[in-house]
């Protein structure tokens, strides 16, 4: 199984803050990497695809970047509704995806 | 609304059943490969089973042989039975829809249903 390890596995920010998260890939995954915001008691929200590609609805104060064993998500002025926790996942083993452990962003 | 609402969860003892189901509604159920995530208490997200829109099937090493995934597209609905329940497969239940081409993206997640294995 390819391993995703992301971190920190937590950080403390303020509104306005510029934050980075990075994950990396025990292989090389080409660009096959997806995050995700999830918030206690909702469903995941898909927020970047293909490593950079922004999904349809999000802020584009949410950004990625990165190719092969090594990505970040940058959120590039935190609001107050970003506060959640933050999944990386490979896709290059589709259907056998594998999730980061999480980054939880909590407020400062 | 495009949507999918899980149902079916509960409390089980170890090695009970169980049978998750969920309905999409909004969009071509039959043009979407789906999945099964779940979500132990206090952990990450872990990818359980994965069907495409002709029904091939995949499962994680963890659940093989004891959790099957199928689905039904006249009733735009997958559905998951789980066998053999253990402690270990205890979590919030997600189904989730695959929009890419190549490449799995999961675009569309239910709210979840809560498995509780406990005797």
């Amino acid at each position: 199984d390819i391993q995703m390890t992301q971190s920190p596995s937590s950080l403390s920010a303020s509104v306005g803050d510029r934050v980075t998260i990075t994950c990396r890939a025990s292989q090389s995954i080409a660009y096959y990497l997806n995050w995700y915001q999830h918030k206690p008691g909702k469903a995941p929200k898909l927020l970047i695809f293909g490593a950079s590609g922004l999904q349809s609805g999000v802020p584009s104060r949410f950004s990625g970047s990165g190719y092969g064993t090594d990505f970040t998500l940058t959120i590039s002025s935190l609001q107050p509704e970003d506060f959640a926790t933050y999944y990386c996942q490979q896709s290059y083993s589709t259907p056998r995806v594998t999730f980061g452990q999480g980054t939880r962003l909590d407020i400062k | 609304q495009v949507q999918l609402v899980e149902s079916g969860g509960g409390l089980v003892t170890p090695g009970g059943s169980l049978r998750l189901s969920c309905a999409a509604s909004g969009f071509t159920f039959s043009d979407y490969y789906m999945s099964w995530i779940r979500q132990a208490p206090g952990k990450g997200l872990e990818w359980v089973s994965y069907i495409t829109s002709d029904s091939t099937v995949y499962y994680a090493d963890s659940v093989k042989g004891r959790f099957t995934i199928s689905r039904d597209n006249t009733r735009s609905s997958v559905y998951l039975q789980m066998n053999s329940l253990r402690a270990d497969d205890m979590a919030v239940y997600y189904c989730a829809r695959d929009s890419a081409v190549a490449g799995a993206r999961f675009d569309l997640w239910g709210q979840g249903t809560l498995v509780t294995v406990s005797s």
